[in-house]
């Protein structure tokens, strides 16, 4: 059972680029999120999702996209990438929006120059 | 909105019980949760409260004041390798849960 695979865990990105983060989990769980983590911040939210066709802005939305299709896969995608989005992002899963465990996936390391 | 707050180091000594604080404002609150982060890991499940008192869980035990809007994590008998971040996290019920910005515990010898 491999919970939440993200991919990639490292990537480098010049400022302006786009790309995507994958998410994928294999729980059949409903609800997925995206963090990002910085230094002496914790986790703040970016976008979640409590099925699928459906999903919502968190705290620090502003320049990402997510789209959810599937109930397996919550992809996040950087627009136009830019050094104030160098962070480390984790996806979070649970079986639905009443519990307070979250399992996340390893992290994403993106660092934007 | 949420907010938390914790402190943001504590250190312990090997074999000894260090408790981290937490306290909260929150606009909705179904529970409290705990987390722990080795450096260079992903955040990983400790405990939930969403009633008031205490839930021990071996070493761990995590208490729950829902009238006073605080909690703590009780770490027993510590170990060098409870050397990590915690962080406590509020479950307002209609959003994801709100983190805060975690607590660094150093285990020395």
């Amino acid at each position: 059972n491999a919970g939440v695979t993200q991919t990639p865990k490292f990537q480098v990105l010049k400022t302006g680029q786009s790309m995507t983060l994958q998410c994928a989990q294999d729980m059949n769980h409903e609800y997925m999120s995206w963090y990002r983590q910085d230094p002496g911040m914790g986790l703040r939210l970016i976008h979640y999702s409590v099925g699928a066709g459906i999903t919502d802005q968190g705290e620090v939305p502003n320049g990402y996209n997510v789209s959810r299709s599937t109930t397996e896969d919550f992809p996040l995608r950087l627009l136009s990438a830019a050094p104030s989005q160098t962070s480390v992002y984790f996806c979070a899963s649970s079986p639905d929006s009443a519990t307070g465990e979250l399992f996340f996936g390893e992290g994403s390391r993106l660092t934007v120059l | 909105g949420q907010s938390l707050e914790q402190p943001s180091e504590v250190t312990a000594v090997e074999g000894a019980i260090v408790q981290i604080n937490c306290t909260y404002q929150t606009s909705g609150f179904y529970g409290l949760s705990w987390y722990q982060q080795h450096d260079g890991g992903a955040p990983t499940f400790l405990s939930y409260n969403a009633l008031d008192g205490l839930e021990e869980t071996g070493r761990f035990s995590s208490f729950l004041s829902r009238s006073d809007s605080y909690g703590y994590l009780l770490l027993q008998e510590l170990q060098m390798k409870d050397s990590a971040s915690y962080f406590c996290a509020v479950h307002p019920g209609n959003t994801p849960l709100v983190f805060g910005k975690g607590t660094r515990l150093s285990v020395i010898a």
